[in-house]
């Protein structure tokens, strides 16, 4: 079965500062991968998915199938990036079904 | 656009009572619908996955005859937790989403938060 790890519950930086987040996967396939985000008393959205190659709000994660992680990484974090950040993964042909990491609370401070 | 909704936000019950909630796709047409539960401090877990006018898949562990899971139509799915006990309590999130959406996107509600009492 498949397996999302965060192995940070909580990242405290400062703003401008980088930040990144880790994500590792068990998965034996080429699973899809993505990130999502709740900020405080919202809802949970998604930020940005692998196969897009997307940057979204100065956002970008890189798939290393080598090392099946999905590191989320922000040059210079802003106060509203503070958020709880979720890496999720889908394998192919299961519906779309998301398998969700731990998450990792970001706090940006000014 | 992609709006769904849960009803109700929040909901005590006493212990031994079952408990109904909604889950609307507001602006589409949700060919397939999930319910997570969520623990305080945990991540999201998958309970069931739902498609409309068939059975729900519920995932292992999962007590089917416990999470009564109904997708009677493209906009509307429940989730009736029956026998409700304490252990029950906790936060249950719902998302949707469509064919034809890329890579059929899941779009979530904003969460009921059970307590049983």
């Amino acid at each position: 079965a498949q397996r999302v790890t965060q192995p940070e519950k909580l990242l405290s930086v400062f703003k401008g500062a980088p930040v990144e987040l880790k994500c590792n996967y068990s998965y034996s396939g080429s699973p899809e991968l993505f990130w999502y985000v709740q900020y405080s008393r919202q809802r949970l959205q998604l930020l940005l998915r692998h196969i897009s190659r997307e940057s979204i709000k100065g956002f970008t994660a890189d798939l290393n199938k080598g090392e099946t992680s999905f590191h989320l990484k922000k040059p210079f974090a802003q106060e509203e990036d503070s958020a709880m950040y979720y890496c999720a993964l889908s394998p192919p042909a299961a519906g779309n079904k998301l398998t969700f990491g731990g998450g990792t609370r970001v706090l940006v401070k000014p | 656009g992609a709006v769904v909704s849960q009803h109700p936000s929040r909901v005590i019950c006493k212990s031994g009572t079952s408990v109904k909630i909604e889950c609307r796709s507001l602006d589409f047409q949700a060919t397939t619908m999930f319910w997570y539960r969520q623990f305080p401090k945990q991540s999201l877990m998958l309970m069931a996955t739902s498609n409309e006018g068939s059975k729900a898949t519920y995932e292992q562990g999962v007590e089917k005859d416990k999470f009564l899971i109904n997708h009677a139509s493209l906009t509307l799915s429940t989730l009736t937790v029956t026998s409700a006990h304490p252990e029950d309590s906790s936060f249950y999130i719902c998302s949707a989403s469509y064919s034809g959406s890329f890579y059929n996107e899941q779009f979530f509600g904003p969460g009921t938060r059970l307590t049983v009492l």
